[in-house]
C-alpha cells in the first residue's frame, strides 16, 4: 500500500529565503506525485504533479519538486518566500496500478516571518 | 470554468438532527470523492464514485454517514443522526478519467454540531 510521509507539521522560514518541504513516499509501483497547497477555509488547490515524465516539475506560484527515485523523495522548493507563501502543504500519491485515490500525507504548516 | 460548488459553507446545528451537504463536480469529471478534514486526524477519505456508482465507501465512519450520486453533477453526503464529534471540515473534490489526473476539491463545508 502507498503511504506518504512529510517531514516536519510545521517549517517556518524568512521572507526571501529558501522553501524546502520534504515529503517522501512507499508504492510498489512507479507513483503519481501530487502537491497541493490549503489556504486559510479554503480547498485544497493543486500546485504541481510528476506522471513520469520530466523528473523536476515546475508548477504554480514558483514552486517546483523534484522526483528522485532512489530516495523515493519528491520535496517541493521555492527559492524565495513571499509572505502570501503562508498556507499548509500536503503532498499525495496515487499508483499507476489502477488504485484511483489518493493519499496523503499529514501536511506541513509553512509561516513566513517579515 | 466553474470549479466545485459545495453548499453549504458553514452549518451550525444541534446533535441529533439530520444535515445534508451538497456537492456539484466540474462538468465531465467521471470522479467525485467525498473528504472529511479535522486536526487529529487530518485529511480522511470516506467514499468515493465512478460515473455516479460508490465503488469505495470504507471510510465512512457509521451508518449514520450516507452518500448518494442521483446524476453526474450532483452528490449529497448525508449525517443522520449527527453529533458533537462529527464536527469537521468536508470537503468534495472532483477528477477526470487516468489517476495521473489532479483531483478538484471545493471550499468545503464547515460542520458544527453543537
Amino acid at each position: 500500500a502507498q503511504s506518504v510521509t512529510q517531514l516536519g507539521s510545521h517549517v517556518s522560514v524568512s521572507e526571501g529565503a529558501l522553501v524546502l518541504l520534504r515529503c517522501n513516499y512507499s508504492s510498489s509501483v512507479p507513483p503519481y506525485l501530487f502537491w497541493y497547497v490549503q489556504y486559510p477555509n479554503k480547498g485544497l488547490q493543486l500546485l504541481l504533479k510528476y506522471t513520469s515524465a520530466a523528473t523536476l516539475v515546475k508548477g504554480i506560484n514558483g514552486f517546483e519538486a523534484e522526483f528522485k527515485k532512489s530516495e523515493t523523495s519528491f520535496h517541493l522548493t521555492k527559492p524565495s518566500a513571499h509572505m502570501s507563501d503562508a498556507a499548509e502543504y500536503f503532498c499525495a500519491v496515487s499508483d499507476l496500478a489502477g488504485a484511483q485515490k489518493l493519499v496523503f500525507g499529514q501536511g506541513t504548516r509553512l509561516t513566513i516571518n517579515p | 470554468d466553474a470549479g466545485v460548488i459545495q453548499s453549504p459553507r458553514h452549518e451550525v446545528t444541534e446533535m441529533g438532527q439530520e444535515v445534508t451537504l451538497r456537492c456539484k463536480p466540474i462538468s465531465g469529471h467521471d470522479y467525485l470523492f467525498w473528504y472529511r478534514q479535522t486536526m487529529m486526524r487530518g485529511l480522511e477519505l470516506l467514499i468515493y464514485f465512478n460515473n455516479n456508482v460508490p465503488i469505495d465507501d470504507s471510510g465512512m465512519p457509521e451508518d449514520r454517514f450516507s452518500a448518494k450520486m442521483p446524476n453526474a453533477s450532483f452528490s449529497t453526503l448525508k449525517i443522520q443522526p449527527s453529533e458533537p464529534r462529527d464536527s469537521a471540515v468536508y470537503f468534495c473534490a472532483s477528477r477526470g478519467q487516468g489517476s495521473n489526473q489532479p483531483q478538484h476539491f471545493g471550499d468545503g463545508t464547515r460542520l458544527s454540531i453543537l
